[in-house]
């Protein structure tokens, strides 16, 4: 069955950063296209950037273009989000999400989350 | 960039009522609409894509319809383990864009 395994969360200072990680089994992780997607605390969801199926392709919402890096090691099945330059505003789950399908595809799978609290 | 707007933005009703969502695209999307539950304490579910096929395992008083740019997510008789906050997404193009959820709670 799919699986999506985050990790990497914590507590960073203002203007630090934090490398996330995604480790995705139960799929053929290569052949598929991946999500971030991030949720303050008591907000909604918030969509955060995308990777093609072989690191080609990188799309990022605007609030965190030119601070956040997405990138992936197809080698060990894992999903990356390196998070910089951070804001009292970037504090959020974080969660990963697989497509159905091509970019142009619904999230069938999520995975639980990990906390991100950028804090002095 | 498309925007996707949903109302109300929380509801309150009875156990075995019929519960309805409305989400609205600022631009037409055809049927690249999907919906998610978010229980209390998780991370989302997939309910709904292609604005109405019922993903398995959904039960089936969960509907979705519409097209365009206006959706609509049915409940067609709550149930306590309904409660929940549901997202509809556009996901014709980035940056795939979530409405601002529905909080759906049980009277």
């Amino acid at each position: 069955q799919v699986q999506l395994v985050e990790s990497g969360g914590g507590v960073v200072q203002p203007g630090g950063s934090l490398r996330l990680s995604c480790a995705a089994s139960g799929f053929t992780f290569s052949n598929f296209g991946m999500h971030w997607v991030r949720q303050a605390p008591g907000k909604g969801l918030e969509w955060v950037a995308f990777i093609g199926f072989d690191g080609s392709n990188k799309y990022y919402a605007d609030s965190v273009e030119g601070r956040f890096t997405i990138s992936r090691d197809n080698s060990k099945n894992t999903l990356y989000l390196q998070v910089g330059s951070l804001r009292a505003d970037d504090t959020a789950v974080y969660y990963c999400a697989k497509p159905k399908l091509g970019p142009s595809s619904f999230f069938d799978f999520w995975g639980q989350g990990t906390l991100v609290t950028v804090s002095s | 960039d498309i925007q996707m707007t949903q109302s109300p933005s929380s509801l309150s009703a009875s156990v075995g009522d019929r519960v309805t969502i409305t989400c609205r695209a600022s631009q037409g999307i055809s049927n690249f609409l999907a919906w998610y539950q978010q229980k209390p304490g998780g991370f989302p579910n997939l309910l709904i894509y292609a604005a109405s096929t019922l993903q398995s395992g959904v039960p089936s008083r969960f509907s979705g319809s519409g097209s365009g740019t206006a959706f609509t997510l049915t409940i067609s008789s709550l149930q306590p383990e309904d409660v929940a906050t549901y997202y509809c997404q556009e996901y014709i193009s980035a940056p795939w864009t979530f409405g601002q959820g529905t909080k759906v709670q049980v009277k």
